[in-house]
């Protein structure tokens, strides 16, 4: 059965710092896809980003930067430069591909979820 | 613009009532889903389909069900509503292999007196 891992429930910084997500998964398929969501206050869930398990290699987007790495079942989020905006819970989450003909992908498996706040 | 939309968006009902959730997409999208979400438990799936008159379960499908009749809709029905079904519910949508991205609704709270 796949897992995911999130083991800071509740994280605060001050405006300005570096902050990061951990992210833990377990699954027994060697193709999976792993994915960051944020939930803000008014509790709409935004994607960030996809991962296929096959691409290792780091993201950027402005201020986020991912960090997966197979090798310790890991895919952990960094906002740099953090702002006030960026108070949120994110989500992490991994699917693993439907297996019947004409593809689909199997439901996400979730996180719990880290809640961040960030203070002025 | 392409939309996954959910009605209503609060809901309050009571103990044993049945109670159906609209999901409604215009992605075109084969795949739907539904969710809930709960404090400490982040989104825990309930069911979700990949096409027209196909239906599976997920994590948490008891007192659940929900039918495909077409590829826009998948309404969520609660059979018999109970307190611990006092949740949020979200539905989303994906697209084909390689575009595995889940559009989420805005979500629907649903309170079980």
């Amino acid at each position: 059965a796949q897992k995911v891992t999130q083991a800071q429930t509740e994280i605060s910084v001050v405006e300005k710092e570096d902050v990061t997500l951990d992210c833990v998964y377990e699954t027994r398929d060697t193709t999976y896809y792993l994915f960051w969501y944020k939930q803000p206050p008014s509790g709409e869930l935004v994607f960030l980003i996809r991962r296929n398990s096959f691409d290792e290699q780091n993201e950027i987007s402005g201020r986020y930067s991912w960090n997966f790495q197979k090798s310790t079942s890991s895919f952990n989020f960094t906002i740099t430069a953090s702002q006030v905006v960026d108070s949120a819970v994110y989500f992490c989450a991994l699917s693993e591909p439907y297996r019947y003909s004409g593809g689909g992908a199997d439901g996400l498996t979730f996180g719990k979820g880290t809640h961040l706040i960030i203070q002025p | 613009d392409a939309e996954i939309t959910q009605s209503p968006r609060h809901k309050i009902t009571e103990t044993g009532r049945q109670v159906t959730l609209a999901c409604h997409q215009t992605w075109n999208h084969n795949n739907m889903f539904w969710y809930r979400q709960d404090l400490g438990h982040g989104l825990r799936l309930i069911h979700y389909s990949y096409g027209v008159q196909d239906t599976n379960k997920g994590e948490v499908s008891d007192g659940y069900s929900v039918s495909r009749s077409n590829t826009e809709d998948l309404p969520l029905t609660l059979e018999s509503a109970a307190s611990s079904q006092t949740s949020v519910y979200f539905c989303a949508s994906s697209g084909q292999e390689g575009d595995w991205e889940q559009f989420f609704g805005p979500g629907t709270r649903l309170t079980v007196l």
